[in-house]
């Protein structure tokens, strides 16, 4: 167990509705990353938040936005939704910004677009 | 701009047989390196990691990795594999950018496929 925790683990939708997936980070850990991982992409970085703040910006599509609270959860909005964007999405915490220090991944939520 | 390559989508190899799983990078400046691996419907979890100092770097589960800097790679050793390393593993490297902020690239992945 990394301290990660995501929800929903699973999530089944038609395209274009609009789901949202959150993350709790371990506790202390100020930076959340999200991850999009499907079987012909691989691992993508999505976003990254430091303490609030969006810090980087990866392969996100601009259907798609996140926020971390002053509680430091994040929760990742996918609108539009369009069945490409079946994928196993994670997020990962470390304490400050990744660099040498390690990423805590949660077990991920599963969407399928239907 | 920072690259990971994995040189091997799918290496299959026999329990208790030795395997070695690539990886190089592309970087003009210093990195840190880390190789994860990805048990079945699990999230990634750090097997080691790579800062500086000693190259040859050891990991959890009888992991090893060795960086070579003038090869720019990162390969990942056992000597003796079990079922229950059947996994994916992802190469990353993390490097400075402007403004100081670490970026964080992960490898495609190599799925590793352990045969009784």
């Amino acid at each position: 167990d990394s301290g990660v925790t995501q929800t929903p683990k699973h999530l089944i939708t038609a395209t274009g509705q609009r789901v949202t997936l959150r993350c709790s980070p371990r506790s202390g850990d100020l930076s959340v990353y999200w991850y999009q991982q499907s079987l012909d992409q691989g691992l993508q970085f999505l976003i990254h938040y430091y303490n609030g703040e969006e810090r980087a910006k990866g392969n996100i599509l601009e259907r798609f936005s996140a926020q971390q609270f002053p509680d430091l959860h994040s929760e990742l909005n996918l609108s539009s939704l369009e069945l490409g964007d079946s994928a196993l999405y994670f997020c990962a915490s470390s304490p400050r910004t990744s660099g040498y220090n390690e990423q805590f991944f949660g077990p991920g939520t599963r969407l399928t677009v239907l | 701009a920072q690259s990971v390559t994995q040189l091997d989508s799918q290496v299959p190899v026999f329990e208790e047989a030795p395997v070695e799983l690539r990886c190089n990078y592309s970087s003009s400046v210093s990195v840190y390196l880390f190789w994860y691996v990805q048990y079945p419907n699990q999230g990634l979890q750090l097997l080691l990691k790579y800062l500086s100092g000693s190259t040859l770097v050891k990991g959890i589960n009888g992991f090893e990795a060795e960086f070579n800097k003038s090869q720019t790679s990162f390969h990942l050793r056992k000597p003796s594999v079990h079922i229950s390393d059947t996994a994916e593993y992802f190469c990353a490297v993390s490097r400075a950018e402007a403004g100081g902020y670490q970026k964080v690239t992960f490898g495609i992945g190599t799925k590793l496929q352990v045969i009784p």
